[in-house]
């Protein structure tokens, strides 16, 4: 399967700092989605991204599609307690069966 | 709606049972999907459906089995358990992945002792 390669691992950051992780590929995608998942729950979407180049963003999160494709960007700014979980980047590959493939996440841990 | 739903939401198998996961999604998607998720991982696709009828396999469907008789039901079948299949299964719906988001269940975690 592909490989998306997310970074940092995990991060520890004091409330009101911004966050910024990535997600990087040897290959070409159609899509970038950002996923949060909380202990115990499916992840929720946060933020999707269809085009090389765009940059969305939903309240303190923005995200965006690298111009190579090959690449997605997460920050989130002014971090709050409830911004704590795992982040999930997914990229879909439209000429490989329409397939999801999934980072390894990366870890926010938010001290008050 | 109540988006995507799973059952059970844990399970605990003998090695060699078997069980049947079930899923289901009232938004009249297309698209639904099984992912695994093993501690400190991604997920990983196990098998997916583009419609009723149509199935394929994911990145590890081996020791899996899925069928898709309606739009809103994509069950996951677990026919001999073995220890590598304890996880936490995840089913999920798009209406269409190219222009459309995933939507996740709440997930089913599976032991096989």
């Amino acid at each position: 399967g592909q490989q998306l390669n997310q970074s940092p691992q995990s991060m520890f950051i004091q409330e009101g700092e911004d966050v910024s992780m990535n997600c990087t590929s040897s290959s070409i995608f159609n899509t970038w989605l950002w996923y949060k998942q909380d202990p115990g729950e499916g992840p929720v979407l946060l933020i999707a991204l269809y085009k090389a180049g765009e940059l969305t963003s939903n309240g303190r999160l923005t995200a965006q599609f690298g111009i190579t494709r090959k690449d997605s960007f997460l920050n989130i700014s002014a971090s709050i307690p409830s911004d704590v979980g795992i982040y999930f980047c997914a990229g879909l590959q439209l000429n490989t069966g329409n397939q999801f493939y999934f980072g390894t996440g990366t870890s926010l841990t938010v001290i008050p | 709606n109540a988006g995507v739903t799973q059952t059970p939401k844990f399970r605990i198998l003998k090695i060699g049972q078997s069980m049947t996961l079930q899923c289901a999604q009232d938004m009249n998607h297309n698209y639904m999907y099984w992912y695994r998720q093993d501690p400190g991982m991604g997920l990983k696709l196990i098998y997916y459906s583009v419609g009723a009828g149509i199935t394929d396999k994911g990145e590890v469907p081996n020791g899996y089995n899925v069928s898709r008789s309606t739009t809103e039901d994509f069950p996951l079948r677990l026919e001999l358990a073995a220890p590598s299949q304890t996880s936490v299964y995840f089913c999920a719906s798009s209406y269409s992945p190219g222009v459309s988001e995933q939507y996740f269940g709440p997930g089913t975690r599976l032991t096989v002792t």
